[in-house]
């Protein structure tokens, strides 16, 4: 079993709709958990992090995290063209100097 | 420029040659990773190295080298090239010290081997 598991998708979406992204997860030790955004030949950037469960919200983006249930979220409301992009969540356990395990990441289109 | 730069950005190679990838990066950190991303299998890690002096394997080392020349380069090497080795193979960094720190990723190297 991954470590990490996340739907790939793809999912496509119209412009304005709400989107919701999520991740599953078996290790208990986590404790930051992040979201990468991904466009086409370009690296992965960075788009939130959150420490511990709870809700983080920036701008449009809201993450989200059950530790109980070991189940993480993404949503993006009024979605654009310009969120096209593929989606990695990430997860690290800060003790073990800062390596990450990553999602596979979900393919989302918006369609205008 | 970017702050994490890789070269080459695209490369095709035969089986069994030696490639190097480079990395080199502007951000000051003292960690650097090479990580590879195939489809269904996600970001992976090679080998990860915390300053110049220090470098460590990854999840999937087998078949890799890697050379850490100065805080602002690390490199990739292929000693023979096999096929299963094609992949987009990218570079981040992070800083050190208390509290967490994101990774920045370079571009990726996009590599076939044919």
């Amino acid at each position: 079993q991954k470590e990490v598991e996340q739907d790939p998708g793809p999912l496509s979406v119209p412009e304005g709709a709400i989107v919701s992204l999520n991740c599953t997860y078996s290790n208990s030790a986590f404790q930051y958990f992040m979201w990468y955004r991904q466009y086409s030949r370009k690296g992965p950037e960075l788009l939130m992090y959150t420490y511990s469960s709870g809700n983080k919200e920036d701008g449009r983006f809201t993450a989200q995290v059950d530790k109980s249930s070991k189940y993480i979220s993404l949503f993006i409301r009024d979605s654009q063209p310009s969120d096209s992009a593929t989606y990695l969540c990430a997860m690290s356990v800060q003790i073990a100097g800062n390596q990450f395990y990553f999602g596979t990441g979900t393919s989302l289109t918006v369609i205008p | 420029d970017a702050d994490v730069t890789q070269t080459p950005r695209n490369r095709i190679t035969k089986t069994g040659k030696r490639i190097m990838l480079e990395c080199s990066q502007t951000k000051g950190h003292d960690r650097m990773y090479w990580y590879r991303q195939d489809p269904g299998l996600g970001l992976r890690l090679i080998y990860y190295s915390f300053d110049v002096k220090d470098i460590n394997k990854g999840e999937i080392s087998d078949g890799y080298s890697v050379s850490r020349q100065a805080q602002a380069k690390f490199s990739l090497s292929l000693e023979s090239a096999i096929p299963n080795q094609t992949a987009l193979y990218f570079c981040a960094t992070s800083a050190s010290g208390q509290g967490w720190h994101g990774y920045t990723f370079g571009s990726g190297t996009r590599l076939t081997v044919v």
